[in-house]
């Protein structure tokens, strides 16, 4: 089975603070992909980031950053200069090759930034 | 280029109802999954449909079905409905393959009283 832990709950940052978001997940499979979505109160998730589980390349989007270490089965995501727009549920999730794209999600990091 | 859509918005029914919550795909995807999401949760997978058949179900109970249509549209069902299934329904939709990312819609948002 597979098993996708965001430990912190709720975060708050004050603006331009930065803040990583911490993911950690647990499967038996050595393909997979990773994924990063945000949900806004509006209820939509948001695609982010996908990476699948041969790529240990962090990436860089703007203020946005992801750091994957399969030694740890750990997939965070770190805000630079967060902003009010960045408030939202964050959440990680976890797809197995050959799963027929059935996510499993993490319970979500409630992110505010005050301004 | 449409987004995901789903409708109703909000919905409330009473304990016992049916209830019937529909998701239109983005444009160009063929395969329909439908996700419930409690209050301070992350979404549940609930089944997921490709070419009008189910393709694969999460742990959810037969009180939940589904259906494809040949336009790729879908509906979710949930009959004898009880408190614990308010929630948010969310509808994912994708192109067949695993490297194909999930388009999520704004979801339906359930209150069963």
């Amino acid at each position: 089975a597979q098993k996708v832990t965001q430990a912190q709950t709720e975060i708050s940052v004050v603006e331009k603070e930065d803040v990583t978001l911490d993911c950690v997940y647990e499967t038996r499979d050595t393909t997979y992909y990773l994924f990063w979505y945000k949900q806004p109160p509006s209820g939509e998730l948001v695609f982010l980031i996908r990476r699948n589980s041969f790529d240990e390349q962090n990436e860089i989007s703007g203020r946005y950053s992801w750091n994957f270490q399969k030694s740890t089965s750990s997939f965070n995501f770190t805000i630079t200069a967060s902003q009010v727009v960045d408030s939202a549920v964050y959440f990680c999730a976890l797809i197995i090759y050959g799963g027929y794209q059935k996510v499993t999600f993490g319970t979500g990091t409630k992110l505010q930034v005050i301004p | 280029d449409a987004g995901v859509t789903q409708s109703p918005t909000h919905l409330i029914k009473t304990r016992g109802q049916q209830v019937t919550l529909r998701c239109s795909p983005k444009s160009g995807h063929d395969t329909v999954s439908w996700y419930q999401q409690a209050l301070g949760q992350g979404p549940q997978f609930i089944f997921q449909y490709y070419e009008e058949e189910e393709r694969q179900r999460g742990n959810f109970p037969d009180r939940f079905s589904g259906h494809q249509f040949p336009n790729y549209s879908s509906e979710l069902n949930v009959n004898a409905l009880l408190l614990g299934d308010s929630a948010l329904y969310l509808c994912a939709s994708s192109l067949e393959g695993y490297n194909s990312p999930l388009h999520f819609g704004n979801g339906t948002r359930l209150t069963v009283t």
